[in-house]
């Protein structure tokens, strides 16, 4: 039975390097979500993805962020040439088919990716 | 736009009080409101939800209920123990959009024995 399933837990880069963040939604859930928690602040937004599509993607930064869910594998979130500011904790969460019996608008939520930029 | 506010601050009380953690809401149409807990070190879990007014949303101990008439989600507990110290988040999901999540800012909550 297992979650939503992130990894690396924990991942350290040097300015300008690229970060890659993994996320493999709750089994029979095809809708995956991106939020991102800086230090001291709440859970902001970035991107709502189904299998092949971006279907909101209102919260990413225009440069350097990008996402995909492919039809296979797990939801990646690509930082290229990251900064400083870009050190935070990463979340996935995912959630069952809209409109489906099972779907209560809950969001079921990974352990988090940590980045830390040098 | 859709948004949550929670009060200012960490709270910080002993064990065996009365906890009170203030959250309002903006949403257009009827938003499902849950409460989020975050120990430290790990992700989100679900704590509660209500998903129509006056409805109340319980679990370990903890309640909220779900007042449109001003638009509040406060979530209480009668008596907080040692293991309740975590951050809470409390959030909005539109009912008939896309499951997405509009959080507030989080209180971090500290029980002292």
């Amino acid at each position: 039975n297992a979650g939503v399933m992130q990894n690396p837990r924990h991942l350290v880069r040097r300015r300008g390097q690229e970060a890659r963040l993994r996320c493999s939604p709750m089994k029979g859930h095809s809708h995956v979500y991106w939020y991102r928690q800086l230090p001291e602040e709440g859970l902001k937004f970035m991107v709502y993805l189904q299998k092949e599509n971006i279907i909101d993607e209102s919260g990413m930064p225009k440069e350097r962020f990008s996402a995909e869910f492919p039809k296979e594998g797990p939801s990646i979130l690509r930082i290229q040439q990251v900064v400083r500011g870009d050190s935070a904790a990463y979340f996935c969460a995912s959630s069952p088919r809209l409109g489906g019996l099972s779907n209560t608008g809950e969001l079921f939520f990974g352990e988090g990716s940590r980045l830390t930029v040098l | 736009g859709n948004s949550v506010t929670q009060m200012e601050g960490p709270v910080t009380l002993s064990e065996e009080a009365f906890l009170t953690i203030n959250c309002t809401y903006t949403a257009t149409g009827y938003p499902s409101l849950f409460w989020y807990v975050q120990y430290p070190g790990e992700g989100l879990q679900l704590l509660l939800k209500a998903t129509k007014a006056d409805d109340k949303g319980s679990n370990k101990g903890f309640e909220a209920t779900y007042r449109k008439e001003t638009t509040s989600f406060h979530l209480e507990k009668g008596s907080v123990q040692v293991s309740d110290s975590a951050v809470y988040f409390c959030a909005l999901s539109e009912k008939d959009g896309n499951n997405r999540l509009a959080f507030g800012k989080g209180n971090q909550v500290v029980v002292i024995p």
